[in-house]
């Protein structure tokens, strides 16, 4: 497993961007997928994309070709998703997590985006 | 993309009942079925992964089964740290994973 910690709430306008950061602790991304899932208010997880940092491989769901980007800066640790074009359905907690043999097992604690109507 | 659904989208229990989730995909999955617990304001938690594996450190109330596109998940004698919402989650497809809309277990 991973620890991980991502940063703040976020308040955008409809037509702007965000960009969300999420730490692993030590190295432990050298060995794992991570990544990102946001979830509506009385809403399951949708999962939106994942990066393996060691090799910087990124994969989208089709949903968000083209509007979200997943980088990683290895000497940190850090990744990020990059989520562009906002509208009020984009209002979410946005998690990223260590995908195990087949699993989320690793979570980060969730960063609120709010784009207001 | 598969989709899953879950069964009943909520449910009532009293501490001490044996409650059972349902949650059906909509074509074969084989065992790639993981289970997550979640409570409000917080991630979910990985409770049992390749349907019938219990995740380290999960009480052994819990227990998942099914293969294909039937699954469940049974809690076989609820405590109060239970009342959540649980979600099923598949990885069988490459389009990427997909989650149901989850079964909330409320108090009787």
């Amino acid at each position: 497993q991973v620890h991980l910690v991502q940063s703040g709430a976020e308040l955008r306008k409809p037509g702007s961007s965000v960009k969300v950061s999420c730490k692993a602790s030590g190295d432990s991304l050298r060995s794992y997928a991570i990544s990102w899932l946001r979830q509506a208010p009385g809403e399951g997880p949708e999962w939106m994309g994942r990066i393996i940092p060691v090799i910087e491989v990124e994969k989208y769901a089709q949903k968000f070709q083209g509007r979200l980007t997943l980088t990683a800066d290895k000497s940190t640790g850090t990744v990020f998703m990059e989520l562009k074009n906002l509208t009020s359905e984009d209002t979410a907690t946005y998690y990223c997590a260590g995908f195990g043999s087949s699993f989320f097992d690793s979570w980060g604690q969730g960063s609120l985006v709010i784009v207001p109507s | 993309d598969i989709q899953m659904t879950q069964s009943p989208s909520s449910l009532s229990a009293s501490i001490g009942d044996r409650v059972t989730l349902t949650c059906r995909a909509s074509q074969s999955i084989g065992k790639f079925l993981n289970w997550y617990q979640q409570k409000p304001g917080k991630a979910p938690n990985l409770l049992v992964y390749a349907a019938s594996r219990l995740q380290n450190g999960v009480p052994s109330r819990f227990s998942g089964s099914g293969s294909g596109t039937d699954f469940a998940l049974t809690i076989s004698s609820l405590q109060p740290e239970d009342f959540a919402t649980y979600y099923c989650q598949q990885n069988s497809d490459d389009a990427g994973p997909t989650f149901g809309g989850g079964t909330r277990v409320e108090v009787k």
